[in-house]
């Protein structure tokens, strides 16, 4: 079964400052990947997903993801936090039809 | 554009009392899913209806039952509800089942069990 591993429940970086949010995954065939965001007391939604077409993957509100299958890893980048940026976010790999979710990581911004 | 609706969003029951939680959603979507959120656990799957007239159990079915009523909705059961059972609900649905879908949710269900 295929698991995902996000490094950091809490990342706390300051406005401005480069966002940096770990997923790794185990997988012995290319996955599909995905990338969610949960506000304060809402639900999640998607920011990016990869399916194979190409390694970088831009997502909504200045965020992307890099594929990188000899590391398995998924990290979401976006070069300059907002405090709009504060939320929770969860990694997610496609296995037998349904997705299978990392711990999520919160991200804190401080002004 | 409503999308994923679900009900209530707050309830407290009892140990041993039963409810269900609701969910529709408006966007002619085939899938639905029912998730529980846990600290520190992402999301695990209670059950799924990959379309209508079929339900299928998930990752945590014990203690849950499922209906899906039509396209449009999809209920959630708790028949005798246990303190293990305090969770956020989340309902969600997706066009079609497959590994690159694109999954929508709503908006959550906070449960506390008592």
């Amino acid at each position: 079964a295929q698991s995902v591993t996000q490094l950091g429940s809490h990342v706390s970086v300051s406005e401005g400052a480069l966002v940096l949010l770990r997923c790794n995954y185990s997988s012995s065939v290319p996955p599909y990947l995905f990338w969610y965001v949960q506000y304060p007391n809402q639900g999640l939604q998607l920011l990016l997903k990869y399916t194979s077409a190409a390694t970088l993957v831009k997502g909504i509100n200045g965020f992307e993801a890099e594929f990188k299958k000899s590391e398995t890893s998924f990290h979401l980048t976006k070069p300059s936090a907002h405090m709009s940026d504060a939320a929770e976010y969860f990694c997610a790999v496609s296995e037998n039809y349904q997705l299978i979710w990392g711990a999520g990581t919160k991200l804190i911004i401080k002004p | 554009n409503a999308g994923v609706t679900q009900t209530p969003k707050f309830q407290v029951l009892k140990t041993g009392q039963s409810m269900t939680l609701q969910c529709a959603q408006d966007m002619n979507h085939n899938s639905m899913y029912w998730y529980r959120q846990d600290p520190g656990m992402g999301l695990r799957l209670i059950y799924y209806s990959a379309s209508e007239g079929t339900t299928d159990k998930g990752e945590v079915p014990n203690g849950y039952n499922v209906s899906r009523l039509n396209k449009r909705e999809f209920s959630l059961r708790l028949e005798s509800a246990a303190p293990s059972q305090t969770s956020v609900y989340f309902c969600a649905s997706s066009e079609a089942r497959g590994p690159q879908a694109t999954i929508y949710f709503g908006e959550g269900s906070w449960l506390t069990v008592v």
